[in-house]
């Protein structure tokens, strides 16, 4: 088990220009979510993954915003067109449905600047 | 929407004082659960409540869930200088197939060693 990884851990971008954060969750694990946290905010859903099918998406999101699980392994999640306001931390989780407590497990997030 | 409230959103305490933080949904939840966030780390799972009363500790920390399934608190006794972090209730509304966790604000606790 060598936990979430995802990367980069920091991306400064000037707006108007696109990115792409990808996240490897715990290898067995089916769930896979991403979140968004500002500081002193929790964690703001995003959207997430049961294998490679995206279950929900929040409302909150732009459709700038678009993420894929090909394989059901990796995910990644592409902001298009950055603003100011997509500075953030976002955080990718993963869980393993169906035995016992769900409970999520977060990577170290990749924290975003807009400039 | 389904919203999540913490209160309170900072408390500072002299280590050995208890703290308490509590947790209010708008909606009834199928299950909750804690988290806690280090300065600089990200959160961390502790515990899920699903029964409606429950009552589970760990250590010096004890986690109600109501009994309407709409408000939980997390009780620490004599604090200590390494349970300082931000804590995070999330829930999960009842009804629907979806599974998603709405997380409340959190309320940051800092420990006056």
């Amino acid at each position: 088990d060598t936990g979430v990884s995802q990367d980069p851990r920091h991306k400064i971008t000037k707006r108007g220009q696109n990115v792409t954060f990808r996240c490897d969750p715990i290898s067995e694990h089916n769930r896979l979510y991403w979140y968004r946290q500002t500081l002193g905010q929790g964690p703001e859903f995003l959207t997430y993954f049961q294998n490679e099918a995206q279950l929900e998406k929040s409302r909150l999101l732009s459709d700038r915003f678009s993420a894929e699980r090909p394989k059901g392994s990796f995910s990644t999640l592409e902001i298009q067109r950055t603003e100011q306001g997509d500075s953030a931390m976002y955080l990718c989780a993963s869980s393993l449905v169906g035995r016992g407590v769900e409970k999520l497990f977060f990577g170290s997030g990749t924290q975003l600047s807009v400039l | 929407g389904q919203q999540v409230m913490q209160i309170p959103q900072y408390q500072h305490v002299q280590e050995g004082e208890d703290f308490t933080t509590y947790c209010n949904s708008s909606t009834t939840l199928s299950n909750i659960q804690w988290y806690k966030q280090r300065p600089g780390g990200h959160p961390v799972f502790l515990i899920q409540l699903v029964k409606s009363g429950e009552v589970k500790k760990q250590k010096r920390l004890t986690f109600q869930f109501g009994e309407a399934k709409k408000n939980s608190s997390l009780h620490i006794t004599a604090t200590q200088t390494t349970d300082v972090g931000t804590y995070f209730c999330a829930g999960v509304g009842s009804g629907g197939s979806n599974y998603k966790l709405t997380f409340g604000k959190g309320t940051l606790l800092t420990v006056n060693p």
